[in-house]
C-alpha cells in the first residue's frame, strides 16, 4: 500500500523552462510534505518543505503547491538548471505520536543544456 | 556546521555474515533515524531513537536486524545473519527533535550481500 506516490520515474526539460514534479498522496492526516534531492552516491538533501495548513510555500527558484482537496502536490523549479538534474523524492510526514516520514520512489529529473 | 557522517561506505560481504554500520548524527539532534533504500525504491524508516531510547522499531526485522544508540548520540546498525535481499543503502538521518519536520541525511552505506 503506497501512501505517498510520484508517477513520473523521469522528466527530461530544457534549461532555462520550468520543471513540474508531481507527487500524489492517500492519507488524509499527513501534516508535512518535503521534497529532497539526491545526487548519485550522495544522501538525499533537503529542498523545501510546506505545512499541510498552506498552500504554496516559495524558497528562491523553488516552489511547492498543495491541493490537499486532491491529495496532489507539485514542485516547481524556475528557471531550471543543468545542476537540478537529480533524483527528486516526496516525503509525508505522518502527524503526532509517530512523526514517520514515507517516501515516495522518486523522480530523476535531466536538465538538458 | 557538520553534517550526519557515516561510515563505512561501502561493505561487500556474504550471506549469513554480519556487517554493523555506523552513524554520527548533527550535532544537538536528539532523534536518529536509520532508514533503508532498495534501488528504484524511497527511503523506508527501520528504527527511531529519541535521545538514547526507541521510539519506533514497527518496521526493523528484528530477527537479523539490531540498532543501539547507548550514550543519545552515534548509533549502530547490525545485520546478523544478512540475506541476499539486505542488499541495499543504509541511510541515517537526524532532526533536532521528533517535533522537527526536517531530517538531514547522511552520505549512506551502500552494501551488497553475494
Amino acid at each position: 500500500d503506497q501512501q505517498v506516490k510520484q508517477n513520473s520515474p523521469s522528466l527530461s526539460v530544457q534549461e532555462g523552462r520550468i520543471s513540474i514534479l508531481n507527487c500524489d498522496y492517500t492519507n488524509s492526516m499527513f501534516d508535512y510534505f518535503l521534497w529532497y534531492k539526491k545526487y548519485p552516491a550522495e544522501g538525499p538533501t533537503f529542498l523545501i518543505s510546506i505545512s499541510s495548513i498552506k498552500d504554496k510555500n516559495e524558497d528562491g527558484r523553488f516552489t511547492v503547491f498543495l491541493n490537499k482537496s486532491a491529495k496532489h502536490l507539485s514542485l516547481h523549479i524556475v528557471p531550471s538548471q543543468p545542476g537540478d538534474s537529480a533524483v527528486y523524492f516526496c516525503a509525508a510526514r505522518s502527524g503526532a505520536g509517530s512523526y514517520q516520514l514515507t517516501f515516495g520512489k522518486g523522480t530523476k529529473l535531466s536538465v538538458i543544456p | 556546521e557538520a553534517g550526519v557522517a557515516q561510515s563505512p561506505r561501502y561493505k561487500i560481504i556474504e550471506k549469513r555474515q554480519s556487517v554493523a554500520f555506523w552513524c554520527n548524527p548533527i550535532s544537538g539532534h536528539a532523534t536518529l533515524y536509520w532508514y533503508q533504500q532498495i534501488l528504484g525504491q524511497g527511503p523506508k524508516l527501520l528504527i527511531q531513537f529519541q535521545n538514547n531510547g526507541v521510539v519506533d522499531d514497527s518496521q526493523l526485522p528484528k530477527d537479523r536486524f539490531s540498532a543501539e544508540r547507548l550514550k543519545g548520540v552515534d548509533s549502530t546498525l547490525k545485520i546478523q545473519p544478512a540475506k541476499l535481499e539486505d542488499s541495499a543503502v543504509y541511510l541515517c538521518a537526524s532532526s533536532l527533535n521528533r517535533a522537527q519536520e526536517t531530517q538531514y541525511f547522511g552520505p549512506g552505506t551502500r552494501l551488497l550481500v553475494l
